[in-house]
C-alpha cells in the first residue's frame, strides 16, 4: 500500500506561469513533508520542506501548501521556468521515525 | 569534495558476481541510507544507519549487505543478485533521523544485472 502519491506521472507548463504538483498521503502520523527535484543521471536535491504546524511555506518560487485534513500538499512554481523542468518528488516523515516515504514522482515539463 | 559521493556510477554484473558499492558523505551528518529506484516504483528505503548503527532493514534480501565503518562510509555489499534488482541505488545522508529535515543524496550507482 503506497502512503505517499503523485497520481499525476507528468505535467506540461508554459514558461512564466504557474506550475502545481500534488501529493497526497495516507499515514496521519507524517508530521514532516519534503519536496524534492531530480534531474537524470543526478541524485534528487532538496526543495523545500514543511512541517504539519504549518500550512504554507514559501521560498522564492516555490511555495508548498498542506492541507492536513485532506492529507494533501502541493507544490505551486511562479513563475514557471524551462530550467525547472524536472521529476519532483514528495517524501512524507513521522517524528521519531527513521523513515522518508517518497512518492512515485511527476515528470514537469516547462515549455519555452 | 563535497556532498555525498557515490562509486562506480554504473555497474554491469552478472548473477554470480560479488561487488561493492560505495558511498562518502563529507557533511558530518550522523545518519546514512541506501535507497533504491527502480524504473516507474517510488524510491524504496533498504536501510539506515544512525552513528554507524543499523536501525532499520525494510526487509531487504540477504543478497545485499550493508556495511557502514564510521558515520562517513557507507557500502552496500552485492551478491548473487536477480536481474530484477537492476535499478538506481542511491545514497542519502542526513544529520539526524530522529529529527526530520532535508536527505542529501549522492548521485547514484546505476546497477545493472545481466
Amino acid at each position: 500500500d503506497q502512503q505517499v502519491k503523485q497520481n499525476s506521472p507528468s505535467l506540461s507548463v508554459q514558461e512564466g506561469r504557474i506550475s502545481i504538483l500534488n501529493c497526497d498521503y495516507t499515514n496521519s502520523m507524517f508530521d514532516y513533508f519534503l519536496w524534492y527535484k531530480k534531474y537524470p543521471a543526478e541524485g534528487p536535491t532538496f526543495l523545500i520542506s514543511i512541517s504539519s504546524i504549518k500550512d504554507k511555506n514559501e521560498d522564492g518560487r516555490f511555495t508548498v501548501f498542506l492541507n492536513k485534513s485532506a492529507k494533501h500538499l502541493s507544490l505551486h512554481i511562479v513563475p514557471s521556468q524551462p530550467g525547472d523542468s524536472a521529476v519532483y518528488f514528495c517524501a512524507a516523515s513521522a517524528l521519531g521515525t527513521y523513515k522518508y516515504i517518497f512518492g512515485t514522482g511527476t515528470r514537469l515539463k516547462v515549455l519555452a | 569534495e563535497t556532498g555525498v559521493t557515490q562509486t562506480p556510477r554504473h555497474l554491469v554484473m552478472g548473477m554470480t558476481n560479488k561487488k561493492s558499492l560505495k558511498c562518502e558523505q563529507h557533511l558530518g551528518h550522523n545518519a546514512m541510507y541506501w535507497y533504491k529506484q527502480s524504473a516507474k516504483k517510488p524510491l524504496e528505503l533498504m536501510f539506515v544507519y544512525n552513528f554507524k548503527e543499523q536501525t532499520e532493514n525494510n526487509s531487504v534480501p540477504s543478497r545485499f549487505s550493508p556495511e557502514c565503518p564510521n558515520s562517513s562510509h557507507l557500502f552496500l555489499h552485492l551478491h548473487t543478485l536477480q536481474p530484477e534488482d537492476s535499478a538506481l541505488y542511491l545514497c542519502a545522508s542526513s544529520q539526524d533521523p530522529r529529527v526530520p529535515g532535508e536527505l542529501f543524496f549522492g548521485e547514484g550507482s546505476r546497477l545493472t544485472v545481466l
